[in-house]
């Protein structure tokens, strides 16, 4: 059973610090890995999706990294601003079209 | 970009009560939505796959007469907490794949329902 690990649980940086969330996942063969942000109450907001065969997306100060037979993702935020708290979710998908296993998350906090 | 709604946004009922939850996909067809849970600093769980025209697939410990889902269009699917309790209290959102572009595609979520029973 696929089962998806987030550390750590809780992260506090001064703005402008860049930091590194990680992802461990116990079954290495998925077919993607998703990173999404959610607000507190909210919905969750997509942030990157690494299809199984690539290594890394990239979008503005984020970048994933997927090294899929170790059964790791890393999310790198650089510079990171106030506006980056949120919760941080790490989620799987082991076949195409089926649904996501999610990770705990990781709750940032970035003080201005 | 693909929107799912999901309505309402909020809802408080009494113990024993049934509260509708709709999930729709605004700008595509969904022939697949799926249902998650989230409780308090917990991860979303899967409750179950909701397919147009045919019945859902329920997770292991998900009561399936106590969630009836129904997904009567490719837009549109429903979850119905029958008798609700305070332990249903919780974060539900929905997801949705867009039948346009088969497998190779993102899931996109609604916004989440948060339900109270009192």
């Amino acid at each position: 059973k696929q089962e998806v690990t987030q550390i750590p649980a809780a992260l506090s940086v001064p703005e402008g610090e860049n930091l590194v969330l990680n992802c461990s996942f116990t079954d290495s063969a998925i077919y993607n890995l998703q990173w999404f942000r959610q607000d507190p109450g909210k919905g969750l907001t997509s942030l990157l999706l690494i299809q199984s065969s690539q290594r890394e997306q990239t979008s503005g100060r984020l970048n994933a990294s997927l090294d899929k037979s170790s059964g790791r993702s890393t999310l790198y935020i650089a510079a990171s601003q106030p506006g980056d708290s949120a919760t941080y979710l790490c989620a799987v998908s082991n076949q195409a079209g089926t649904a996501l296993i999610f990770g705990k998350g990781t709750t940032l906090s970035v003080s201005s | 970009g693909a929107v799912v709604s999901q309505h309402p946004s909020r809802v408080i009922c009494k113990s024993g009560t049934s509260v509708k939850i709709e999930c729709r996909s605004l700008d595509f067809q969904a022939t697949t939505m799926f249902w998650y849970r989230q409780f308090p600093k917990q991860s979303l769980m899967l409750m179950a796959t909701s397919n147009e025209g045919s019945k859902a697939t329920y997770e292991q410990g998900v009561e399936k007469d106590k969630f009836l889902i129904n997904h009567a269009s490719l837009t549109l699917s429903t979850l119905t907490v029958t008798s609700a309790h305070p332990e249903d209290s919780s974060f539900y959102i929905c997801s949705a794949r867009d039948l346009a572009r088969g497998l190779q595609e993102t899931q996109y979520f609604g916004p989440g329902t948060r339900l109270l029973v009192l």
